[in-house]
């Protein structure tokens, strides 16, 4: 069993549409977790960073943590053909730093005009 | 824009031969990462430097080595290219070892 698992997709939704993305763990000492947004042949760019069990929320996304459960989650809200890229979850023990990331695989999202 | 960038934007290289990747880090961001991704897969942590002292590495074999310079600018070496070096590698900069920023990375393709 992988330390992070992401369902790779693709996810296809109409333009429009509330986009739920997730990610499951089976580390406990992931405490710190970020979702980033990858177009094709990009570094990967950081959408959204939390450290705590709850939800966070900036412009259309909203990040949600559930550490009991190992589980998190991103949703996107009013979707536009823009948003069609790779959603990257991503994760790190508490103190991060020597450890590095630990990313899940990926979800093609493509959000159909 | 992260005001991470890296050189060069791709390069072809032998098997056997040995590659030298470069990156630019934010400035004041001490900490700098490198990822190596796979086609369709996640990045992949090589290892971390913070203040010019790699303090963190990942499942992957010495022949991969870095450096890391005051002028916040870092190196990644590979030795001994395999084809299964063949990816895009990625750096990250962080004002503190947890919330990192990527460049746009270099793409290597070994033959």
């Amino acid at each position: 069993q992988k330390e992070v698992e992401q369902d790779p997709g693709p996810l296809s939704v109409p333009e429009g549409a509330i986009v739920s993305l997730n990610c499951t763990y089976s580390n406990s000492a992931f405490q710190y977790f970020m979702w980033y947004r990858q177009y094709s042949r990009k570094g990967p760019e950081l959408l959204m960073y939390t450290y705590s069990s709850g939800n966070k929320e900036d412009g259309r996304f909203t990040a949600q943590v559930d550490k009991s459960s190992k589980y998190i989650s991103l949703f996107i809200r009013d979707s536009q053909p823009s948003d069609s890229a790779t959603y990257l979850c991503a994760m790190v023990p508490s103190g991060g730093g020597a450890d590095g990331l630990t990313f899940g695989k990926g979800t093609h999202l493509i959000i159909q005009p | 824009e992260t005001g991470v960038t890296q050189s060069p934007t791709h390069l072809i290289k032998t098997r056997g031969q040995q590659v030298t990747l470069r990156c630019s880090s934010q400035s004041g961001h001490n900490t700098v990462s490198w990822y190596q991704q796979a086609l369709g897969q996640g990045p992949q942590f090589i290892f971390q430097y913070y203040r010019e002292e790699e303090n963190g590495r990942g499942n992957f074999p010495p022949r991969f080595s870095g450096l890391q310079f005051p002028n916040y600018s870092s190196e990644l070496n590979v030795n001994a290219l395999e084809l299964d070096d063949s990816a895009l590698y990625l750096c990250a900069s962080s004002p503190d070892r947890d919330e990192q920023y990527f460049g746009p990375g270099t793409r290597l393709t070994v033959t």
